[in-house]
């Protein structure tokens, strides 16, 4: 346990479904990050939040939408998605951003299928 | 824009056996590196974090190095278990941007 829980675990949605996917984080940290993990390619970014200001945008299609309540919750809004957005999910967070050096922690992770 | 690169993309070696992941990045104005582990269809889990200032971290049988010059890792597993089998990702943090290489899949045979 990574003190990162991430649900649901699996998701399986239509194209015009939609849906959220949720991460929380009790390890008191400022900074939170989704990442999108295909298969056969490595790590891709999304989004960063830190002390509840999206930070990063890594030129993620519209029909993701994050959303960050407070410090310690992460959303990720999902609408109109795509068959090629199939993929695992992570959540992770870490103490904060920027001219630090934080080590990142991640949780389990989303699997979604659009079908 | 930052590239990570990690050799060899699989590797299988029997149970005991010393050995070694490598890791390059095309930008040295990194902050950190971190090496994780992932096991199928989970999530990653922290291995071990250098920082920008340091050359090499060492937990257990594990040990990294970092050459920032010159845009290098890797991460050293001394005698080797079947327990160690899983993918081994190496990232690399610059600000608010964590970059990560494809990953080297081990297999340690019993």
């Amino acid at each position: 346990e990574t003190g990162v829980t991430q649900t649901p675990r699996h998701l399986v949605m239509g194209m015009t479904n939609k849906k959220s996917l949720k991460c929380e984080q009790h390890l008191g940290h400022n900074a939170m990050y989704w990442y999108k993990q295909s298969a056969k390619k490595p790590l891709e970014l999304m989004f960063v939040y830190n002390f509840k200001e999206q930070t990063e945008n890594n030129s993620v299609p519209s029909r993701f939408s994050p959303e960050c309540p407070n410090s310690s919750h992460l959303f990720l809004h999902l609408h109109t998605l795509q068959p090629e957005d199939s993929a695992l999910y992570l959540c992770a967070s870490s103490q904060a951003t920027g001219t630090g050096s934080y080590e990142q922690y991640f949780g389990p992770g989303t699997r979604l299928t659009v079908t | 824009k930052q590239e990570v690169t990690q050799i060899p993309a699989a590797l299988s070696v029997p149970e005991g056996e010393n050995l070694v992941l490598n890791c390059s990045f095309t930008d040295s104005a990194i902050y950190n590196l971190q090496w994780f582990r992932q096991d199928p269809g989970k999530g990653l889990t922290s291995l071990l974090l250098i920082q920008s200032s340091q050359r090499e971290q060492t937990s257990g049988r594990l040990n990294a190095s970092l050459d920032k010059s010159s845009g290098r890792s890797t991460l050293y597993i001394a005698a080797s278990q079947p327990g160690d089998s899983a993918t081994y990702l190496c990232a690399v943090s610059n600000n608010n941007d964590m970059r990560f290489g494809a990953g080297t899949r081990l297999t340690v045979k019993p």
